[in-house]
């Protein structure tokens, strides 16, 4: 089974700095066409998940040019670039490569303001 | 734009069955395209993903293990919408039950329902 590790697991930041989160997964998530399927998903306080990055790095129709996502491999980033008050929230990472297979999804990073 | 509105019973006894149903607007149930999921989050658990239809020429089903044998997912075409049927449920069970659309592992989950708390109690 794939895990999917992301830390750190609670992130405080200050309102217009960085964050960075990271997600690794216990084995490859090249697929055999040659691609990597990890996704990012958004879920703020009350409401359902959304997603927000797609193939590492693509962002999802309506996603702000703040949110990037990166990696290869078994090693992933999302990073916001300027903290805002409507990015509170979890942050999940998803492998889509062995779906479905298989679908799993990291534990989550809970973000704050400080 | 997709929206996807859940409903169903939010209390279910152990040993019953939970139902809960998932109706699609400004997409298909048919598409050939799109399948349609469903998934759960409770504290324990996290985010668990629990089956999905599609249709591609014919209907196909793809089940978690954590689930199969007690999961049954089927797609109402004259409705557009698909439903969740989970037997035999335990205090285990508990959890926020989402519907959500996937478009193959380029876009897993794109579009989610609002979510459905079910709690398995007597």
């Amino acid at each position: 089974d794939i895990v999917m590790t992301q830390t750190p697991l609670f992130l405080p930041v200050t309102l217009g700095q960085p964050a960075s989160i990271s997600c690794r997964s216990s084995q490859s998530l090249v697929h055999s066409d040659g691609k990597t399927y990890l996704s990012w998903l958004q879920q703020r306080p009350g409401q359902p998940p959304r997603l927000l990055i797609y193939k590492i790095s693509s962002r999802f129709s309506g996603v702000p040019d703040r949110f990037s996502g990166s990696g290869a491999g078994t090693d992933f980033t999302l990073k916001i670039s300027r903290v805002e008050a409507e990015d509170v929230g979890v942050y999940y990472c998803v492998q889509g490569t062995q779906f479905p297979q298989e679908c799993t999804f990291g534990q989550g990073t809970k973000l704050e303001i400080k | 734009q997709v929206q996807l509105q859940q409903s169903g019973p939010g209390l279910v006894k152990p040993s019953q069955t939970l139902s809960l149903t998932c109706v699609i607007s400004g997409d298909s149930v048919s598409s050939n395209s799109g399948a349609w999921n469903w998934i759960r989050q409770s504290p324990s658990r996290g985010l668990e993903w629990l089956g999905r239809t599609y249709y591609r020429s014919k209907w196909y089903y793809d089940y978690a293990i954590s689930v199969k044998g007690r999961i049954s997912i089927n797609p109402d075409t004259s409705r557009n919408q698909f439903s969740l049927q989970l037997n035999s449920v335990t205090p285990e069970d508990t959890a926020v039950y989402y519907c959500a659309r996937d478009k193959g592992r380029v876009y897993p989950f794109d579009y989610w329902g609002q979510g459905t708390l079910v709690t398995v109690s007597s």
